[in-house]
């Protein structure tokens, strides 16, 4: 089955940079990415997302990055702001049905 | 419209006690499905349902057991609580079952001593 690996667990960023968090996958036959942002003691919530049949996808200070041959993606987040402190999940779906299998979450701490 | 509603919000069991976690969605929702999250190791998916009166088991079935007799509903039955069971439970739904955003419940946390 499909298995979902994300780095970095923990990332530290200064108020105004970037930061990128990678997932790889495993099945070949996944073509959905999605990303979760999960703020303390609540539910995650969908940020964005992506199909195989897209690059590149981008929301205002988010996008996400596809490369289906090394089969792994990216989350970026640009001029990073207090309020995106939370932990972000990385997820891979394919085949016959939404069958969607997490990484192990990213916790980033943005310092004002 | 409510999304998706899980109840307890909070429960504590003692092993071998049973209980069943509720979950309801009320947005026509074709797809439906059950999470664990544990610190470190992510959300894990338990059972799901990509309709009612379908079920099929995730990554960490055992111990579980789900039905789907409506669309509405799915419950999370624990037959035999165990320690190993304390975790926080998310219930999440999606309006297809392939390629679709899920929705999530606000989680159940549950402890078993």
């Amino acid at each position: 089955g499909e298995n979902v690996e994300q780095h970095p667990s923990t990332l530290s960023v200064q108020e105004g940079d970037s930061a990128v968090i990678k997932c790889t996958y495993s099945d070949s036959a996944s073509n959905y990415f999605p990303w979760y942002k999960q703020e303390l003691g609540k539910r995650p919530q969908l940020i964005i997302d992506i199909r195989s049949n897209v690059g590149e996808k981008k929301d205002q200070r988010i996008a996400v990055t596809l490369n289906k041959t090394a089969k792994h993606f990216s989350l970026h987040i640009t001029e990073t702001q207090p309020e995106d402190s939370a932990v972000y999940f990385c997820a891979a779906s394919g085949g016959a049905t939404n069958k969607l299998i997490f990484g192990t979450g990213t916790l980033l701490a943005v310092q004002p | 419209n409510a999304g998706v509603t899980q109840t307890p919000k909070f429960q504590v069991l003692k092993t071998g006690q049973s209980m069943t976690l509720q979950c309801a969605q009320d947005m026509n929702h074709e797809y439906m499905s059950w999470y664990r999250q544990d610190p470190g190791m992510g959300l894990r998916l338990i059972h799901y349902s990509v309709g009612a009166g379908i079920t099929d088991q995730g990554e960490v079935p055992n111990g579980y057991n789900v039905s789907r007799s409506t669309t509405e509903d799915f419950p999370l039955r624990l037959l035999s609580a165990a320690p190993s069971q304390t975790s926080v439970y998310f219930c999440a739904s999606s309006d297809r079952w392939t390629n679709s955003p899920l929705h999530f419940g606000n989680g159940t946390r549950l402890t078993v001593t």
